[in-house]
């Protein structure tokens, strides 16, 4: 089955410590991103990657890093979380050929991530 | 910059009432518009899409058309069920391969 996994999907942390959330797509996408949704904001696209190590900055990057080692997988990594960065994360991949004009993106089911 | 403003909800609605969302944009060039849904508990899905001035994208019962002269990408629905209650986002990309949403508005229909 085509898809897109997160993990975890729920996550309860403490200010400052370091974590990451895995995200991995099935599909043989180049394409692939991380976004936040927060109320009444929507979704904010923080870090995209375009295939193997190529990766761009998003609305919203700044406390996040990202790596693309493999095609399939896109970590989140948070080295020091802060309040401000309790929200819903998506996972998203997509055939980025002809990306701008025609591709739909795949979500994966959202990671809840409280930091206090 | 590139840009979507997506009409604030929530919206109630009885089972068969009429649906619009309105959704306007601001892009350079002329991308491609997207409609995602979003149903309580997942991820976003692709609901439809246009990918040029004139086009009409459908799927479930739902329709927008790509509006160039007047930047929108409205939503509708003739007759709304229970099961389309869920958040609806407007999106689209830029030329940067950026991709914007809108806030996302959450539509609740009531037998």
């Amino acid at each position: 089955e085509a898809q897109v996994t997160q993990n975890p999907r729920y996550l309860i942390t403490v200010t400052g410590k370091k974590l990451t959330v895995t995200c991995s797509q099935n599909m043989n996408h180049e394409y692939m991103s991380w976004y936040r949704q927060d109320p009444g904001l929507g979704l904010r696209q923080i870090y995209y990657s375009m295939n193997v190590e190529v990766t761009d900055k998003g609305d919203v990057p700044e406390g996040y890093k990202v790596s693309r080692k493999e095609k399939r997988n896109f970590p989140l990594i948070l080295e020091s979380p802060s309040p401000n960065q309790t929200s819903l994360y998506f996972c998203a991949s997509s055939d980025a050929q002809y990306f701008s004009s025609y591709n739909e993106q795949f979500f994966g089911p959202g990671t809840r991530l409280t930091v206090l | 910059g590139d840009s979507v403003t997506q009409m604030e909800g929530p919206v109630t609605l009885s089972e068969e009432a009429f649906l619009t969302i309105n959704c306007t944009y601001t892009a350079t060039g002329y991308p491609s518009l997207f409609w995602y849904v979003q149903y309580p508990g997942e991820g976003l899905q692709l609901l439809l899409k246009a990918t040029k001035a004139d086009d009409k994208g459908s799927n479930k019962g739902f329709e927008a058309t790509y509006r160039k002269e007047t930047t929108s990408f409205h939503l509708e629905k003739g007759s709304v069920q229970v099961s389309d209650s869920a958040v609806y986002f407007c999106a689209l990309p830029n030329t940067g391969n950026q991709f914007y949403f809108g806030t996302g508005t959450s539509l609740t229909v009531i037998p």
